[in-house]
């Protein structure tokens, strides 16, 4: 079951500019992580956030997170044509096992 | 260098042909996963593998199979029981399943696999 919905599906921004894409989710988590896909490619992890905090920073990545919400939100400041790619955000719905729920994912594209 | 590897990256399949997508690591990572994905979708767990000769089915594992010999191999099986199986084919690992502080699993390129 699919228990990140992402929003929106695609974006497409100008260089320079931010980019910003939420994540929502449906059980309790004990961390929420994001990944980025480059076309045809494996997922490169980028941040992971724990249920415990809010906020937290990785160079141009900033993720927030709202657990009374259910929501995750990550933005790309100062975005650059290598940014595009495919974000997954992935929980791990509270459980031990290591498996990971991953959502649809939003497509950036970022025009020079 | 240190990571996983997957081959072939294309593999074709023939109606009724079972294949077998390799998938390889040498980061002495404990568990290891099989995902699919789908044009413009997110991950689909098919199986899921904590420790060596063990594993569990994800939420997709109909028509497919596994083992796990081996610490750093994790072959997936298509069988010919999965009637829709082309799609990209991600392996992953990570270091200890539900570790504090361990939660990232880390990507091979893929196999891509199309029906003849």
């Amino acid at each position: 079951s699919q228990q990140g919905e992402e929003d929106p599906q695609a974006l497409s921004i100008q260089e320079g500019e931010n980019a910003t894409m939420n994540c929502s989710y449906k059980t309790s988590i004990n961390n929420l992580q994001w990944y980025r896909q480059n076309s045809g490619r494996g997922l490169v992890h980028l941040i992971l956030i724990r249920s415990n905090e809010r906020e937290k920073h990785s160079g141009r990545l900033r993720v927030t997170l709202d657990t009374s919400k259910k929501s995750s939100s990550l933005l790309i400041t100062a975005s650059r044509a290598a940014d595009t790619a495919s974000y997954f955000c992935a929980t791990d719905g509270s459980s031990n096992t290591g498996k990971l729920i991953f959502g649809q994912g939003t497509t950036l594209q970022v025009k020079p | 260098d240190g990571g996983i590897t997957q081959s072939p990256k294309y593999l074709f399949r023939k109606e009724g042909q079972n294949v077998t997508l390799s998938c390889e690591q040498n980061l002495n990572h404990d568990a290891m996963y099989w995902y699919r994905q789908d044009p413009g979708q997110g991950l689909r767990l098919i199986y899921y593998s904590q420790i060596v000769n063990d594993f569990q089915k994800g939420d997709i594992a109909e028509g497919y199979s596994v083992s796990r010999e081996k610490k750093e191999s994790f072959p997936l099986t298509v069988t010919s029981a999965q009637k829709n199986p082309t799609a990209f084919y991600l392996c992953a690992s990570s270091i200890a399943p539900g570790l504090a502080g361990q939660e990232t699993q880390y990507f091979g390129p893929g196999t891509r696999l199309l029906v003849l």
